[in-house]
């Protein structure tokens, strides 16, 4: 069956970076866009942005108000995707989740992460 | 963007009885492009209704969305003791995809 698995919970320091992992299983890894997708506590869902794994130069596209601070990549030999944040602020303490659709425009998510818990705290 | 306003915030009701959960959008989704969520503590959410009516694989006939628009709503028929959970709205017909904030679906 269908399975993203994240990597487990993270803590950081302000002005730190962290990087999240997630494990794509029981489908064709290059048949899916990837998403990033957060949660502060007591807070809304929040998209961060999407990779293209379909193509061979995986392509990016992120949401603006993250534009210069997260990096999305991939190991297809993994079947995983990575989200790096950095220059982190106690604002970005967020469950943070991948999902996947099947298409890059006007497509919803099937399949989520379970979530990794991403603390920042001095 | 689009912002999605979920009411009510919480909905106490005993199971077997019907839930009726409401996402209203600040402007018009195009062409239904809503779908809702389930999601349970420490859980992946899970899909339950695509373009606005439509259920997803495996979830029971006892889920049911509609709405066109601006208004769209999730239905529980008879509330099962594991439906109890919070929902949340997502639009996917513009550029940048946005959430309703939940509804947290309670046991009275």
């Amino acid at each position: 069956q269908v399975q993203l698995v994240q990597s487990g919970a993270e803590v950081r320091k302000p002005g730190a970076s962290v990087k999240v992992s997630c494990k794509a299983s029981g489908y064709t890894f290059n048949s899916y866009y990837l998403h990033w997708v957060r949660q502060a506590p007591g807070q809304g869902l929040e998209w961060m942005g999407i990779m293209d794994p379909t193509l061979r130069n995986a392509t990016v596209g992120y949401a603006q108000k993250f534009q210069g601070r997260v990096n999305m990549t991939r190991d297809t030999s993994t079947s995983t995707v990575y989200m790096q944040l950095s220059s982190l602020k106690s604002e970005d303490t967020a469950v943070y989740y991948c999902a996947r659709t099947r298409g890059s425009g006007r497509a919803y998510f099937d399949y989520w992460g379970q979530g990794t818990l991403v603390t920042v705290s001095s | 963007e689009i912002v999605l306003t979920q009411s009510p915030g919480t909905l106490s009701l005993s199971p077997g009885e019907r839930a009726t959960l409401s996402c209203r959008a600040s402007q018009s989704v195009s062409s239904s492009y809503l779908a809702w969520y389930q999601q349970k503590p420490g859980q992946a959410p899970r899909l339950l209704i695509y373009g606005a009516s439509s259920r997803a694989t495996g979830i029971p006939d006892r889920f049911s969305g509609s709405g066109s628009g601006t208004d769209f709503t999730l239905s529980i028929s008879r509330l099962e003791p594991e439906d109890f959970a919070v929902y949340f709205c997502l639009q996917y017909g513009s550029s940048l995809r946005t959430f309703g904030q939940g509804t947290k679906v309670e046991i009275k």
